[in-house]
């Protein structure tokens, strides 16, 4: 059973527009949630990652927002482009360094 | 990554046959991890190592086996093949210390290798 739910599992966004994705925890022993992306024929590579003392953290178009109470937290692109077209997993760890991974969203940009 | 390379990239195996993927990395990491990709279902764990002599089952251990013959070097052996092993395989390595400056563990990921288990 995964520790950790993804969603969606796939979305279409026009050039320009903003992506959302979502996950939620249950394990309050997670302390480390990164996001990876992939693209096809390519091992995921992290995005970016947050820490639970913070709520917000952005890096260029890419923003992870962190609800702690709710035990949810979402991945938004924005001004995506046709190259963010990759699948995304958001994982989390606690202090022994082992990942669980959400089940991955594909995301498809239009130009 | 060019760094973590696995072999072989594609691989096809008959149900009861023994076969080993292969990881070697030039990160200079102690630390190196065996997951599986299915559609769905995100990766899983599959066995995980923090140094030569250490050796941790991951969520999915059952049907594999995994040696860490070097610090650069962990193979993953699927004793007898099932076809419900038919998977994408990615070895990825880390080193905590290199991140802690940025408050992150970052894993590095190979280029996986595809197994399709007849």
């Amino acid at each position: 059973q995964q520790q950790v739910k993804q969603s969606p599992q796939s979305l279409i966004v026009q050039k320009g527009g903003i992506s959302i994705i979502n996950c939620a925890y249950e394990n309050t022993a997670f302390d480390y949630f990164p996001w990876y992306q992939q693209f096809p024929g390519k091992g995921p590579a992290l995005l970016i990652a947050i820490r639970p003392d913070v709520s917000e953290k952005k890096e260029g178009r890419f923003t992870i927002s962190f609800n702690k109470s709710a035990k949810q937290f979402s991945l938004h692109i924005m001004d995506s482009q046709p190259g963010d077209s990759a699948t995304y997993f958001c994982a989390a760890s606690s202090n022994d360094y082992k990942l669980s991974f959400g089940a991955g969203t594909t995301v498809t940009v239009r130009a | 990554d060019a760094d973590v390379t696995q072999t072989p990239r594609n691989r096809i195996t008959k149900t009861g046959k023994r076969i080993m993927l292969e990881c070697s990395q030039t990160k200079g990491h102690d630390r190196m991890y065996w997951y599986r990709q299915d559609p769905g279902l995100g990766l899983r764990l599959i066995y995980y190592s923090f140094d030569v002599k250490d050796i941790n089952k991951g969520e999915i251990s059952d049907g594999y086996s995994v040696s860490r013959q070097a610090q650069a070097k962990f193979s993953l052996s699927l004793e007898s093949a099932i076809p419900n092993q038919t998977a994408l395989y990615f070895c990825a390595t880390s080193d905590p210390s290199l991140d802690r400056g940025r408050n992150q563990e970052t894993q590095y990921f190979g280029p996986g290798t595809r197994l399709l288990v007849l």
